[in-house]
């Protein structure tokens, strides 16, 4: 069965660190991908995705992640964290054949201290 | 802007108590969805549709029923609440389905069965 995972409840560093939230995905066909952004008291807000061709993508506010087959990863990235990067993250899977579901992780809390 | 309203934003029933929440979008967009956010669990889809009419069953759908009056309104209803039922409910819409087509999410939903 297709899921994601976020093994990081929680994730704490400084302002000024470089951060990068872990995701990985079950799923046989080719994924698609995307992070979303929850910051406190609002809704989620997309930040980027990967459909296809080149394995990093870049979105907004400065976020960027790798997508990596080999270990079923997609990763998001940010050098240096700010502390307005405070939030709770999501990591979603579309499936691309078959019928439709777009499936999120469970969301990655974090903080960055100023 | 794309834009999303959601109400009420808050919501608090009794076990048995009919429930309904209301979704408008003004972005012209085809697809409309509900889901439930429960901590651990991220965002889980209910129901979603396609246009005035139409609804497509979700991943957790047990309990819930929708209605698609218009492009614009998408209406989620509990006939018999249940405490299982706590939740914060987000209504999104899209322009397309699938990895092409970003979602725009509502504010939310607290609800809260007694």
């Amino acid at each position: 069965a297709q899921s994601v995972d976020q093994p990081d409840a929680h994730v704490t560093l400084s302002e000024g660190a470089s951060l990068e939230l872990r995701c990985s995905y079950s799923y046989s066909a080719a994924p698609y991908l995307f992070w979303y952004v929850q910051y406190p008291g609002q809704s989620l807000q997309f930040l980027l995705k990967y459909i296809t061709g080149d394995t990093v993508v870049k979105g907004t506010k400065g976020f960027e992640a790798e997508f990596r087959k080999s270990n079923s990863s997609f990763n998001l990235k940010k050098s240096p964290a700010h502390w307005s990067d405070s939030a709770k993250y999501f990591c979603a899977l579309e499936t691309s054949s078959g019928s439709w579901q777009l499936i999120f992780g469970s969301g990655t809390q974090l903080t960055v201290m100023p | 802007e794309a834009a999303v309203t959601q109400s009420p934003r808050n919501k608090v029933t009794v076990t048995g108590g009919n429930v309904t929440l209301s979704c408008r979008q003004t972005n012209s967009h085809n697809y409309m969805y509900w889901y439930r956010q429960d901590t651990g669990h991220g965002l889980r889809l209910i129901h979603y549709s396609y246009g005035a009419g139409n609804l497509q069953i979700g991943d957790v759908p047990d309990g819930y029923k929708a209605t698609r009056t218009t492009q614009e309104d998408f209406f989620l209803l509990l006939e018999l609440a249940s405490p299982s039922q706590t939740s914060l409910y987000f209504c999104a819409s899209s322009a397309g389905l699938g990895g092409s087509y970003e979602q725009y999410f509502g504010p939310g939903t607290r609800l809260t069965v007694l």
